[in-house]
C-alpha cells in the first residue's frame, strides 16, 4: 500500500516554463487536495477535488490549474511558472471531508 | 494575520521529558480540530482529530485537549523520544456548506535532545 505518491520530488524551472505535478493515491479516497508550504507560514490550499471529474478552488488558486480525470490521480499544473511559485507542494487525500487526510512526501519546486 | 496561532514557535527539550504545545484558534464552532506531526522533508502525518464536542483525544504518547471557552487546544507529549523531533501543526477545519475552510497553523518546531 503506497498511500499518496507525488512525482517529481524535486524540480527547477525557469520563469515562464510549464510543468505538471502528479499525485496518485491507492486508498480509493474521494477527496484530494493540493497545498503549498512556504517558510514561516502554514500550508495553504491551492485546489481540491471531491471526486472524479470535479475540481474546486482553494485559498491560493491563481497561477495553477488542476484536473481529476481518474479517481486515483490529481494533477497540478503551472502554465507559466513565476519565482513566487517557488515552494514545497503537498498533495493529500481523504475518504471523506471529516476523516484523516494522508499526505504525500512533497515536491520541492524552485523557479529561477 | 494567521487565524490559527501556535506557541511556542520552537522548543528544545531533553529526551524523556514531557512538553505541551499550544494552539489558539478564532472561530467557534468548527468542524474539527487536528494536530499533525511533520518530520523534516516529509509530509504531515495525522496525530489526532477532535470534533467541537470533544475535549480530549489520545494517540499513544500524544494527548490533545480542547477548551472551547478559551478557543485553545494543547498537544501534550509524554516521555519524549528523539524521534519526536519534528514540527507540530494545529489545523482548524470549518464547515462552510459544501466546502470546508482549512486553516493551518504555522507549526511549533520541537527538538528532543539526548
Amino acid at each position: 500500500n503506497a498511500g499518496v505518491t507525488q512525482t517529481p520530488k524535486f524540480r527547477v524551472l525557469k520563469t515562464g516554463q510549464s510543468m505538471t505535478l502528479l499525485c496518485a493515491q491507492d486508498m480509493n479516497h474521494e477527496y484530494m487536495y493540493w497545498y503549498r508550504q512556504d517558510p514561516g507560514m502554514g500550508l495553504r490550499l491551492i485546489h481540491y477535488s471531491v471526486g472524479e471529474g470535479t475540481t474546486a478552488k482553494g485559498e491560493v488558486p491563481d497561477g495553477y490549474n488542476v484536473s481529476r480525470l481518474k479517481k486515483q490521480n490529481f494533477l497540478l499544473g503551472l502554465e507559466s511558472a513565476a519565482p513566487s511559485q517557488t515552494s514545497v507542494y503537498f498533495c493529500a487525500s481523504s475518504y471523506t471531508r471529516n476523516t484523516e487526510a494522508f499526505f504525500g512526501q512533497g515536491t520541492r519546486l524552485t523557479v529561477v | 494575520k494567521n487565524q490559527v496561532e501556535q506557541s511556542p514557535q520552537s522548543l528544545i527539550i531533553l529526551e524523556g521529558k514531557n512538553c505541551t504545545l499550544q494552539c489558539n484558534y478564532t472561530v467557534s464552532p468548527f468542524s474539527n480540530l487536528r494536530w499533525y506531526k511533520q518530520d523534516t522533508g516529509r509530509g504531515p502525518v495525522s496525530l489526532t482529530i477532535m470534533t467541537f464536542s470533544e475535549n480530549t483525544k489520545s494517540n499513544g504518547r500524544y494527548t490533545a485537549t480542547l477548551d472551547a471557552d478559551t478557543k485553545q487546544s494543547s498537544l501534550h507529549i509524554t516521555a519524549s523520544q528523539l524521534s519526536d523531533s519534528a514540527s507540530y501543526i494545529c489545523v482548524e477545519i470549518r464547515l462552510l456548506g459544501s466546502y470546508d475552510k482549512v486553516i493551518f497553523g504555522p507549526g511549533t518546531s520541537l527538538s528532543v535532545i539526548p
